[in-house]
């Protein structure tokens, strides 16, 4: 168990839909990160927070938006949902940035299917 | 430069093999390089890292070698069994606190 906690574990969905992902990061991890993967993209970077302020952005679609509260945990909010954003979502999280960070730990992820 | 590539796709070896993927890099700004094991329906989970400043890393039976100058580094997996099985991802960042850039990912089967 890494600590990182996903929900839902699956969503089925359909297009054009609205959907929230939510992550707790570990005990006392200040960063979030949320990764898509897909079978035909591998693991893509999508977006990072620390300590509720967006740090780095990736190939985030603009339908997509993340956010960090001040409790640390995030939520990924994907909206007019496409058949082609069908995919496993994982958040992950780390300390850092900064000369105190550690490694970034995974959750189980989400399976988002759209139909 | 962002791109980092993986290879092989598949990998199949017998128990008691070694089982070696490689990964190159173009980005010199990169300065950490973990490597992930991901069995099917869980998350990535971090196996082993290695920093440039050295060139080899060991924990257990696995091994990262690292060269610099080739922007290249490898995961050696020694005396292999069935239960290492699982996607490997090879990944790269900036720090250990920025965001990983990861390979493709190598099927890894190991037959009993």
């Amino acid at each position: 168990d890494s600590g990182v906690t996903q929900t839902p574990k699956h969503l089925i969905t359909a297009t054009g839909q609205r959907v929230t992902l939510r992550c707790s990061p570990r005990s006392g991890d200040l960063s979030v990160y949320w990764y898509q993967q897909s079978l035909d993209q591998g693991l893509q970077f999508l977006i990072q927070y620390y300590n509720g302020e967006e740090r780095a952005k990736g190939n985030i679609l603009e339908r997509f938006s993340a956010q960090q509260f001040p409790d640390l945990h995030s939520e990924l909010n994907l909206s007019s949902l496409e058949l082609g954003d069908s995919a496993l979502y994982f958040c992950a999280s780390s300390f850092g940035p900064g000369p105190m960070n550690t490694e970034a730990f995974f959750g189980q992820g989400t399976r988002l299917t759209v139909v | 430069q962002q791109q980092v590539k993986q290879s092989p796709q598949s990998l199949i070896v017998q128990k008691g093999g070694i089982s070696i993927i490689n990964c190159a890099y173009e980005n010199t700004a990169f300065d950490y390089f973990p490597w992930y094991q991901q069995f099917p329906g869980k998350g990535p989970a971090l196996l082993i890292a290695i920093r440039p400043d050295v060139s080899e890393k060991k924990e257990g039976r696995f091994t990262i070698s690292f060269n610099k100058s080739a922007k290249q580094f490898s995961l050696h997996i020694m005396d292999s069994q069935p239960g290492d099985s699982a996607t490997y991802f090879c990944a790269a960042s900036r720090t250990s606190g920025s965001r990983l850039t990861f390979g493709e990912g190598t099927q890894l089967t190991v037959n009993p």
